[in-house]
């Protein structure tokens, strides 16, 4: 079946403008995460759903960014009044999960966000 | 607090010979999951593993390898008889025993295989 998908896959914006990044997570996974990957950096978790709710934005860094998950499956990462720091790759990535049991994060490929 | 150490930034080997990824780890608490994900050029991460805190035996999947140890706090990583297609990124990670929670990269060691 299809992985989890991101558009665009690049993006390139100036300085204070507002960009939306989205993602479609893999068919009937419940949980949806999105990570930002600075150029030689490992993965920085932003916020997590547990279906429409955010269950836990602590990694976002400013009230710029803000994500939603109206119906439970696609999500939209929004950034407002970009700045030049906010250049990275930004990930997306989704998980089913059981009752008691983990399973693995499966993410996409990204789009690439530069400020100018 | 969860943090994830790999103190090699960048490893050059030449095709065939062995090369061990190191991974240290810290965290208080006593459930927690250990993984391994590449990510080549492309930039797609892939899983490799998923390890448990319960579960130290040692794995071994093809040319991978990997050695848990809680003593010391590491997960490292082996790939035997290295091969140009095995160049990347690879990421250790480190999560919380809950259902849903954050994944803590580190920050990376960049393998190149050279032919």
């Amino acid at each position: 079946g299809a992985g989890v998908s991101q558009t665009p896959s690049n993006k390139v914006t100036e300085k204070g403008k507002y960009v939306e990044l989205r993602c479609d997570p893999i068919s009937g996974h419940t949980a949806l995460y999105w990570y930002r990957q600075s150029l030689g950096q490992g993965p920085e978790f932003l916020i997590y759903f547990q279906g429409t709710g955010a269950a836990d934005d602590s990694g976002l860094p400013n009230d710029r960014f803000f994500a939603v998950r109206p119906e439970g499956s696609v999500s939209t990462l929004k950034i407002q009044r970009t700045e030049r720091g906010d250049s990275a790759v930004y990930l997306c990535a989704s998980s089913q999960q059981g009752w008691l049991e983990i399973s693995e994060q499966y993410f996409g490929p990204g789009t690439r966000l530069t400020v100018t | 607090a969860q943090k994830v150490t790999q103190a090699q930034t960048e490893i050059s080997v030449v095709e065939k010979e062995d090369v061990t990824l190191d991974c240290v780890y810290e965290t208080r608490d006593t459930t927690y999951y250990l993984f391994w994900y590449k990510q080549p050029p492309s930039g797609e991460l892939v899983f490799l593993i998923r390890r448990n805190s319960f579960d130290e035996q040692n794995e071994i999947s093809g040319r991978y390898s990997w050695n848990f140890q809680k003593s010391t706090s590491s997960f490292n990583f082996t790939i035997t008889a290295s091969q140009v297609v095995d160049s990347a990124v690879y990421f250790c990670a480190l999560r919380r025993g809950t259902s849903y929670d954050k994944v803590i990269f580190g920050p990376g060691t960049s393998l190149s295989v050279i032919p």
